[in-house]
């Protein structure tokens, strides 16, 4: 089984609905991302999480939030969904086992979201 | 803060080698590197900690230049199966991470 889902892999949305990609890890991670990817570009982080009772945001926060309901789960809504959100989301989920600088990152496999 | 990556995108024939840089304004903690294939998620590859160290993985290799706050990654003998895009990662304070820009390599037979 892969150590992190992310739910669901495809979906078509219409502007100005609400969605959620949700994201679930059995490494036992504290650290957990959300990163958006454009077609032919890098990756933007938008939120990320060091445990459950801390949240912050990323480069690209505007236009979603975040919930982490437990260590192994962290959730991406977008409030009203608009058509430049259209892209690639990625969830990770990291240790830092030496201290800081050490970080590894694992990622799931993504979910295409296409708001038209 | 978003380190900077050079070539944008190689083309390479098999067996030939490549070289990507990774430079960064900040002085960092460490570089990661990553590759993603198309439409997958990325995979890391390894990691190099200030210090000066160079790393290999396979005929992938790397090396990391703390005070000039630079990393290269070195592809030997290019294989079908290096095509994908490279992205380094860096930790300027140890809390964040910051992907760079992407290399596009594509190796051809």
């Amino acid at each position: 089984d892969a150590d992190v889902t992310q739910t669901p892999r495809n979906r078509i949305t219409k502007t100005g609905k609400r969605i959620m990609l949700e994201c679930s890890q059995t490494k036992g991670h504290d650290r957990m991302y959300w990163y958006r990817q454009d077609p032919g570009l890098g990756l933007q982080l938008i939120y990320y999480s060091f445990d459950v009772k801390d949240i912050n945001k990323g480069e690209i926060s505007d236009g979603y939030s975040v919930s982490r309901q437990a260590q192994a789960k962290f959730s991406l809504s977008l409030e009203s969904a608009i058509p430049n959100q259209t892209a690639l989301y990625f969830c990770a989920t990291s240790d830092v086992p030496g201290g800081a600088g050490q970080e590894t990152q694992y990622f799931g496999p993504g979910t295409r979201l296409l708001v038209l | 803060q978003q380190p900077v990556q050079s070539p944008q995108a190689v083309i390479l024939r098999e067996g030939e080698d490549a070289v990507i840089n990774c430079s960064s304004s900040k002085a960092l903690y460490s570089v990661h590197w990553y590759r993603q294939k198309h439409g997958e998620a990325p995979i890391f590859l390894m990691i190099l900690l200030k210090g000066g160290e160079q790393k290999g993985h396979d005929k992938i290799s790397a090396s990391f230049n703390e005070k000039k706050q630079q990393s290269s990654l070195y592809l030997t003998a290019s294989q079908l199966s290096y095509s994908g895009t490279y992205f380094c990662g860096t930790e300027p304070t140890g809390n964040q991470f910051y992907f760079g820009t992407g290399t596009s390599l594509t190796v051809i037979p």
